[in-house]
C-alpha cells in the first residue's frame, strides 16, 4: 500500500460526459501528479501540482482540468468524454517539488471506461 | 525531444535465470532514471533511480541497472528470477521544467516460466 488513494476504482460513462477523478496524497506530501495509461498512448503524464499550484503540465487535452485542494487532495475532471478517454488515470504522490529525484508514490488508479 | 525506448515489448524467463531488460532515453542534459514494475491491477512501484554518482544502481527486490553515458542506456537486470517478478517493466526519463515531467517508456512486459 502507496498510501496514496483514488476514488472510485472504476467509473463507466457515456460519451459527452463529464466526470472527476479524487485524488489523497500520502500524508505529508504536497505535490500531485497525474497519469493516463491506455493501451495505445501508453503511461502520458498530464500535470503536476505542488501545495494547491500548478508546477508542470504534459500532455493534457483541454477538455481536461485538475486542481489542489488546501487539504492536499486532487480532483482530475474530464469532460465531454470521447471514447478515447477510456483508460486507467493515476495519481502519484512525493514530497518535494522541482528537486529531482524525489520518489513519487502511485496510487491504485481508476479505470475509466466511455461507452 | 526526450524520448524513452524500451526495444523489448515482453520476454519469457525462466524462474532462476538471469535477467535483463534493456532502456534506451534520449535527453540532452544529465537524465534522471528511474525503473519502475507494475503488476496487474496495480499502480507503478519505484525499483531504483539514478541521478548522479555511482553508476551501477541497487534497487528493491534485488534489482539493479547501470546506466551508460556512452550508449544513453539504463538497462535494469536481476540474477536470478522469482515467478513473483512476473509483471510489467517501466523506464522513465526525468526533467524539471519548474516542475517534475516524468517521461515512461512502452513497457516491457516480463514472464516467468517454471
Amino acid at each position: 500500500d502507496s498510501g496514496v488513494t483514488q476514488t472510485p476504482k472504476h467509473l463507466i460513462t457515456a460519451t459527452g460526459q463529464r466526470v472527476t477523478l479524487r485524488c489523497s496524497p500520502r500524508s505529508g506530501d504536497l505535490s500531485v501528479y497525474w497519469y493516463q495509461q491506455s493501451l495505445d498512448q501508453g503511461l502520458q503524464f498530464l500535470i503536476q501540482y505542488y501545495n494547491g499550484e500548478e508546477r508542470a503540465k504534459g500532455n493534457i487535452l483541454e477538455r481536461f482540468s485538475a486542481q489542489q485542494f488546501p487539504d492536499l487532495h486532487s480532483e482530475l475532471n474530464l469532460s465531454s468524454l470521447e471514447l478515447g478517454d477510456s483508460a486507467l488515470y493515476f495519481c502519484a504522490s512525493s514530497d518535494e517539488a522541482g528537486v529531482l529525484g524525489n520518489e513519487q508514490f502511485f496510487g491504485p488508479g481508476t479505470r475509466l471506461t466511455v461507452l | 525531444a526526450q524520448s524513452v525506448t524500451q526495444p523489448d515489448i515482453h520476454i519469457t524467463v525462466s524462474e532462476g535465470a538471469s535477467l535483463e531488460l534493456r532502456c534506451n532515453y534520449s535527453y540532452g542534459a544529465t537524465p534522471y532514471l528511474f525503473w519502475y514494475v507494475q503488476s496487474p491491477g496495480q499502480g507503478l512501484q519505484l525499483l531504483l533511480k539514478y541521478f548522479s554518482g555511482d553508476t551501477l544502481v541497487q534497487g528493491i527486490k534485488g534489482f539493479e541497472a547501470e546506466f551508460k553515458r556512452s550508449q544513453s542506456s539504463f538497462n535494469l537486470r536481476k540474477p536470478s528470477v522469482h515467478w513473483s517478478d512476473a509483471a510489467e517493466y517501466f523506464c522513465a526519463v526525468a526533467y524539471n521544467t519548474g516542475g517534475f515531467k516524468t517521461i515512461f517508456g512502452a513497457g516491457t512486459r516480463l514472464f516467468v516460466k517454471a
